[in-house]
């Protein structure tokens, strides 16, 4: 068990619609990153929060939003949803080291 | 930009036959480089992190070392349960985020 906690672990939702991901990092870790891995592109870094504010962006659609909570939990927001969005989403926290810990991941089919 | 590569995509191992995965990268200054195993369905489960040409780290029967352009995981005498996706992925010192960029995996099955 990493301490990362996502929810849900399976989304199956329709073409146009919004969905939210959920992530709890490590406790003590003020860093989140989402990633995305889908069969075609492996896993690709999406965007990182560090205590609430937005530090890098990555491959991230602009339909794809985040943020980070003061409680430090975060939330990826994917609207307008695409048969190719299905992937697993992945939620990493850092030590302040640099080392990733990552969660067990939400596998959203789109249908 | 930051790549990284992963030779080969998938290897087939008897058990007890040791064998070793490569992973070359080119990054503007190497942070780190880092080993990663997935299970199917599972998140990235971290093995080791490596920070300097010629660096070694060991675990049970796996051993990661590092040079300035790849580094390698050998596995000795693999057994069923070391099936898994390896991950390798670097981490730049130009990125203030300390993001990491992955490779595209190796997956290692291993027969009885």
């Amino acid at each position: 068990d990493s301490g990362v906690t996502q929810t849900p672990k399976h989304l199956i939702t329709a073409t146009g619609q919004r969905v939210t991901l959920r992530c709890s990092p490590r406790s003590g870790d003020l860093s989140v990153y989402w990633y995305q891995q889908s069969l075609d592109q492996g896993l690709q870094f999406l965007i990182q929060y560090y205590n609430g504010e937005e530090r890098a962006k990555g491959n991230i659609l602009e339909r794809f939003s985040a943020q980070q909570f003061p409680d430090l939990h975060s939330e990826l927001n994917l609207s307008s949803l695409e048969l190719g969005d299905s992937a697993l989403y992945f939620c990493a926290s850092t030590s302040p080291g640099g080392l990733a810990f990552f969660g067990q991941g939400t596998r959203l089919t789109v249908v | 930009e930051d790549q990284v590569t992963q030779s080969p995509e998938a290897l087939r191992l008897q058990e007890g036959e040791s064998s070793s995965l490569n992973c070359s990268y080119t990054v503007s200054g190497l942070r780190g480089l880092f080993w990663y195993r997935q299970d199917p369905g599972k998140g990235p489960e971290f093995l080791f992190t490596l920070y300097s040409a010629g660096e070694e780290k060991e675990k049970e029967r796996l051993k990661a070392t590092l040079t300035k352009k790849e580094s390698f995981l050998h596995i000795t005498a693999p057994k069923p349960e070391d099936s898994a996706t390896y991950l390798c992925a670097v981490q730049a010192l130009s990125n203030a985020g300390n993001m990491l960029t992955f490779g595209g995996g190796t997956r290692l099955m291993v027969k009885p």
